[in-house]
């Protein structure tokens, strides 16, 4: 079982669509990251969260964190082709050692 | 300044040999992550090393072994190659343990195709 499930685990979409990716666990994190990997490249950080209930935004990315700590989601507005990639949601535990990885959601934009 | 670089990007092995992966941290980062993925899976943690320690070990077989160096460059090795052990394997370093939730600076990773 996955310390962190991410929902869909595929999503394909077209320009200009709305999206929501979902990261959820029924344990509390510290903090909360999301990255996005292109092919052939690493994941990238895109932000870090840690207040319950904390929204941010990235241009047309926005993010926010659980108020209980436990979730968080990514909504992305009017996707674009660059936007394509795979989103991974990466968390701390209060009590953990070291970051876990969900398994990530395959989003492709088409043109 | 240079990013995270792995050593090689490509390589094929055939099973029952044994490889090992070479990561460059980002010059002052002491802490390395090393992960595997595969599709489907995400990235599955095999260790991290802190200022040549291993603060955290994976679920992996013993076959899968690490190390880091004064320099903070890591090396990971992979005995007795399954077909399964095929994957990208992706190093990560940072300035802190990966526990402090800091950001984790990525390498483009190994490919490792075992026939």
């Amino acid at each position: 079982t996955q310390l962190l499930e991410q929902s869909p685990q595929f999503l394909s979409i077209q320009e200009g669509e709305n999206l929501t990716v979902y990261c959820n666990s029924s344990s509390v994190f510290s903090s909360l990251q999301w990255y996005r990997q292109e092919p052939g490249e690493g994941p990238v950080l895109l932000v870090t969260v840690v207040t319950g209930g904390e929204v941010k935004k990235l241009k047309r990315l926005t993010f926010q964190f659980g108020d209980a700590r436990k979730d968080s989601s990514l909504h992305i507005t009017a996707a674009q082709p660059g936007d394509t990639g795979l989103y991974l949601c990466a968390g701390v535990q209060p009590s953990g050692s070291r970051l876990t990885f969900g398994e990530g959601t395959q989003l492709t934009v088409n043109p | 300044k240079a990013g995270v670089t792995q050593t090689p990007r490509y390589l094929i092995k055939t099973r029952g040999q044994q490889v090992t992966l070479s990561c460059s941290p980002i010059s002052g980062h002491r802490s390395v992550s090393w992960y595997q993925q595969t599709p489907g899976q995400g990235l599955q943690f095999l260790f991290e090393y802190f200022s040549e320690t291993q603060r955290n070990k994976g679920n992996f077989p013993g076959r899968f072994s690490g190390r880091q160096f004064s320099n903070s460059r890591s090396e990971m090795n992979v005995s007795t190659l399954e077909l399964g052990d095929s994957a990208l394997y992706l190093c990560a370093s940072s300035l802190s343990p990966s526990g402090n939730g800091g950001e984790l600076f990525f390498g483009e990773g190994s490919r490792l195709t075992v026939l």
